[in-house]
């Protein structure tokens, strides 16, 4: 069954700490994205990966990173430089043509300890 | 810089109801626009999506309307049912050879039985 897998599902950092959400997909897609989402805000691009080896910063990059080492996986480290972590972290993916929809993973929500 | 505004934030409906939820981008090189329906703790879903060569693009109960020329989109759902009630995210696709994707901040959507 093809799809995203995000994990883990719920996450807890504490002061200080990194910590790396995980995404996986099995769509053969080329390009990743990741997205935070607070209540009352749209989804807000955090970094996205068009091929493997290349990301690119979003719109809030900062306090956060990320590696596409492997077509299949696009994971999300929140640094301790991130003040203010605490969202629902959601990963997509898209085919590598222009104008196709973003298929999402279920999502991961991050809280501070 | 690029963005989408949607309205309204919230919408209230009785069952059977048409519901109504409209959008306006900014990047006039934007040719792409997907709806997504988000239920409370789980992952975004596209509903429908229509690229700028269309006017309009219909599914049973759902239709979106593009007007390129005032840079408006809308959705339109029909014969509303309790279980329409959720979240409702348009996006707008950023000129260039990519799929990113800019969304607006979402419109709560609750059909009263």
């Amino acid at each position: 069954d093809g799809g995203i897998t995000q994990s883990p599902k719920y996450l807890f950092r504490k002061e200080g700490q990194n910590v790396t959400l995980s995404c996986e997909q099995n769509l053969n897609h080329d390009a990743m994205y990741w997205y935070r989402q607070d209540p009352g805000q749209g989804l807000r691009l955090i970094y996205y990966s068009q091929i493997v080896n290349d990301f690119q910063k979003g719109d809030i990059a900062e306090g956060y990173s990320v590696s596409r080492e492997k077509k299949e996986s696009f994971p999300l480290t929140v640094t301790s430089a991130q003040k203010n972590p605490t969202a629902f972290y959601l990963c997509a993916s898209t085919p590598g043509v222009s104008n196709q929809p973003q298929h999402f993973g279920d999502g991961t929500r991050l809280s501070i300890l | 810089g690029e963005n989408v505004e949607q309205h309204p934030s919230t919408l209230s409906v009785q069952e059977g109801d048409s519901a109504v939820i409209k959008c306006t981008y900014s990047d006039s090189a934007s040719n792409y626009f997907p709806w997504y329906k988000q239920e409370l703790g789980k992952r975004p879903q596209l509903i429908i999506d229509i690229r700028s060569n269309v006017g309009e693009k219909k599914d049973q109960r759902i239709a979106v309307t593009l007007n390129k020329t005032a840079k408006h989109f809308s959705l339109h759902i029909t014969e509303t049912q309790p279980e329409d009630s959720a979240v409702y995210f348009c996006a707008a696709s950023m000129g260039g050879a990519t799929n990113k994707l800019i969304f607006g901040t979402g419109t709560l959507l609750a059909v009263q039985p």
